[in-house]
């Protein structure tokens, strides 16, 4: 029962360089997001989809790039990483419009832009 | 747009007591309301949500919430806290029609005096 499986689940980057996280769901969920953690914060929305081929800005979308190309993957790009995208990131999915329900969380992934 | 506010950064309470952790939301229309608990090291779990219908929501682990429109809030309640129950403890509130965008609050870490 492999559920949210995000990869990396560590890495570091320096300044300047591009990297891919990627968010695999074998539960058919319609709807994917990506979210970053950071203390005192909670969680905040990056971006997010609501099906294969679409994406949606969050709240913190600026410097991220997001992809939903197959209905299981969801791809958050990093085309320049900066410090302060430093960050714990979390993908999650969920059912679509019938079942207005809970998320499914990956075990997150740890970035650290030196 | 929706926002989550859970004024309360950290509050402890002792093993046996009861427990409320205030959460308040801004949103136009009906709000699909939820709380996530966090334990050290781990993914978020759901606790409970609010669709529509009976306002005092149960939840797993013994929680409750009740939704006050008049107040805009969505307090989750314990009547006898366990040392188990530390953690972090997310409100959440969905917007659109199928709760498709998902705000976090900042959280609340809870701690429990032995």
């Amino acid at each position: 029962n492999a559920g949210v499986t995000q990869t990396p689940k560590f890495r570091v980057l320096k300044t300047g360089q591009s990297m891919t996280l990627l968010c695999a769901q074998d539960m058919n969920h319609e709807y994917m997001y990506w979210y970053r953690q950071d203390p005192g914060m909670g969680l905040r929305l990056i971006h997010y989809s609501v099906g294969e081929g679409t994406t949606a800005k969050g709240e913190v979308p600026d410097g991220y790039n997001v992809s939903r190309l197959k209905k299981q993957n969801f791809l958050l790009g990093l085309e320049s990483a900066a410090p302060s995208q430093t960050s714990v990131y979390f993908c999650a999915s969920r059912q679509g419009q019938l079942y207005t329900g809970e998320l499914f969380f990956g075990e997150g992934s740890r970035l650290t832009v030196l | 747009a929706q926002s989550v506010t859970q004024p309360d950064i950290h509050i402890t309470v002792s093993e046996g007591a009861s427990l409320e952790l205030r959460c308040n939301y801004s949103y136009g229309a009906t709000p699909y309301l939820f709380w996530y608990v966090q334990s050290p090291g781990q993914g978020l779990q759901l606790l409970l949500k609010y669709f529509s219908g009976d306002t005092l929501v149960q939840g797993i682990k013994g929680f409750e919430a009740e939704f006050k429109r008049s107040q805009s809030s969505f307090n989750l309640r314990k009547p006898s806290v366990h040392w188990s129950d530390a953690a972090e403890y997310f409100c959440a509130v969905g917007a659109g029609s199928s709760a498709s965008k998902i705000i976090f609050g900042s959280g609340t870490r809870l701690s429990i005096r032995p």
